[in-house]
C-alpha cells in the first residue's frame, strides 16, 4: 500500500550509541519532514527536504543528521544518543504545499 | 517565523453537543491552515485545511473549520460531538511562499463524554 513506512517501531539505545531512522515513501512527494513528539511539547520540527539533495534545519535539529539522496528516502541520524532524545518520531510526507501531510505510523525510541 | 497556538490543553464535552478546538496562528504572509487528529498509539491523519477561498471549510468525520483572518484563527468546530471523536488534535500552519515546512501547535486533548 501507498504511504508513509518508518522503521524500526521501536528501538532502544543506550547513551552514546549511534543509530538512523528509516523513513521511505513510494508516492513520489517532494516534501518530507521529521518531528519529534514529546508529551506537552506537541509536535516538533527536526528537519525537512523539499527535495532531493536539499535539506534544511527546523526547530530542534541538534544531535539529528539527515540527507535526501532520493525523492523516495529521508533517513534521520542519530549522532550520539542522549536521554534527552527518548521520543517518539514521526516522519511526513506531501506532494506540495497546499497539500496535507502523510504521517508514519511512528518510531518510539527510548535511551537509557 | 511562522508558529501556532492552541490554547487549551484539554476540551471536555459531552457527547451530542457542539465541540469547539481553538487555534491561533502567526505568520508573515498568506497562510496554509491544517487540522489533524492523532488517536492513541497512532500516525496523524488529516482532517482539513483552508487554502484559499471560502472561509468555512469541511473536513472528515463531519469536522469544520472557520478561517478568520482578522482573528488570526481557525477553530475547529463539530456540530455534534461524538465518543470516537475523543482524541488529540492538531493545528498546523505554513506560509504562502516558498519552501517553508508545516509547523504543528501542541496539541488539544477533546474527551467527548457518554
Amino acid at each position: 500500500n501507498a504511504g508513509v513506512t518508518q522503521t524500526p517501531k521501536f528501538q532502544v539505545l543506550k547513551t552514546g550509541q549511534s543509530m538512523t531512522l528509516q523513513c521511505a515513501q513510494d508516492m513520489n512527494h517532494e516534501y518530507m519532514s521529521w518531528y519529534r513528539q514529546d508529551p506537552g511539547m506537541g509536535l516538533r520540527l527536526i528537519h525537512y527536504s523539499v527535495g532531493a539533495g536539499i535539506t534544511d534545519q527546523g526547530e530542534v535539529p541538534n544531535g539529528y543528521n539527515v540527507s535526501r539522496s532520493t525523492t523516495e528516502d529521508f533517513p534521520l541520524r542519530l549522532l550520539s544518543a542522549a536521554p534527552s532524545q527518548t521520543s517518539v518520531y514521526f516522519c511526513a510526507s506531501s506532494y506540495s504545499e497546499i497539500r496535507g501531510y502523510t504521517f508514519g505510523s511512528g518510531t518510539r525510541l527510548t535511551v537509557v | 517565523a511562522q508558529s501556532v497556538a492552541q490554547p487549551e490543553d484539554q476540551v471536555n464535552v459531552a457527547e451530542g453537543n457542539p465541540l469547539t478546538v481553538k487555534c491561533t496562528y502567526s505568520v508573515s504572509g498568506n497562510p496554509y491552515l491544517f487540522w489533524y487528529v492523532q488517536y492513541p498509539n497512532r500516525g496523524l491523519q488529516f482532517l482539513l485545511k483552508y487554502i484559499t477561498g471560502d472561509n468555512l471549510v469541511k473536513g472528515s468525520y463531519g469536522f469544520e473549520a472557520e478561517f478568520n483572518k482578522s482573528q488570526t484563527s481557525f477553530h475547529l468546530k463539530k456540530p455534534s460531538a461524538l465518543v470516537s471523536d475523543s482524541a488529540l488534535y492538531f493545528c498546523a500552519v505554513r506560509v504562502y511562499s516558498g519552501n517553508t515546512p508545516l509547523v504543528f501547535g501542541k496539541g488539544t486533548r477533546l474527551s467527548v463524554i457518554a
